[in-house]
């Protein structure tokens, strides 16, 4: 079955990068692309970008331009989301799901504390 | 970017109630928009897509309809299980936007 397994919580000072990878398994990785979507404590559903696992094309979220990467390791069907500059608005829960409509990871907890 | 307009953003009510939710877009999505139900600490589970396609395994009491810019959600009859938060999110391109979410509370 179609499983994508994400990485583990992290907590990070204000101005550092942090790195959630998604593993995909249970469908050929290059047929969909993946969607990343992150969730403040409390609060709703934010898009944050998109990466194809076809050809490594990507589109982000307006508001996280330059602070965000997505990319992807086709070799062992992961995906990835940076971010960088973090501040204590990006502390979420972040999600991966299979675009568009597919399974959903199991969130990583990103806390930016000082 | 595409905006997506739900409502309301709480809703209360009884085992048995007939509840409906609606999300507007800020201009056409066709039939691009999907459902879901989120449980606290869960990730988002799919409901409807295409505006009223249900997702296989979903209970027959959700329904979905609506195109280009208006869209409703209907639970038919409100189980216990049923009381948790709903999103809408369009799908129209190579990115989502969701609405604020529904959070449905029991009476």
């Amino acid at each position: 079955q179609v499983q994508l397994v994400q990485s583990g919580a992290e907590v990070k000072k204000p101005g550092a990068s942090v790195k959630v990878s998604c593993k995909a398994s249970g469908y050929t990785f290059s047929r969909y692309g993946i969607s990343w979507v992150r969730q403040a404590p409390g609060q709703g559903l934010e898009w944050v970008g998109w990466i194809s696992g076809y050809n490594g094309k990507t589109k982000l979220a307006q508001k996280l331009e330059g602070r965000a990467t997505v990319t992807t390791d086709t070799s062992t069907s992961t995906a990835y989301m940076e971010l960088r500059s973090l501040t204590f608005d990006d502390t979420a829960v972040y999600y991966c799901a299979r675009d568009p409509l597919g399974a959903w990871g199991q969130g990583t907890l990103v806390t930016v504390s000082s | 970017d595409i905006q997506m307009t739900q409502s309301p953003s709480t809703l209360s009510a009884s085992v048995g109630d007939r509840v409906t939710i609606t999300c507007r877009a800020s201009q056409s999505i066709s039939d691009w928009l999907a459902w879901y139900q989120q449980n606290p600490g869960k990730a988002p589970k799919l409901l409807i897509y295409k505006a009223s396609t249900l997702e296989s395994g979903v209970p027959s009491r959700f329904s979905g309809s609506g195109s280009g810019t208006a869209f409703t959600l209907t639970i038919s009859s409100l189980q216990p299980d049923d009381f948790a938060t709903y999103y809408c999110k369009q799908y129209n391109s190579y990115s989502w936007t969701f609405g604020q979410g529904t959070k449905v509370e029991i009476k």
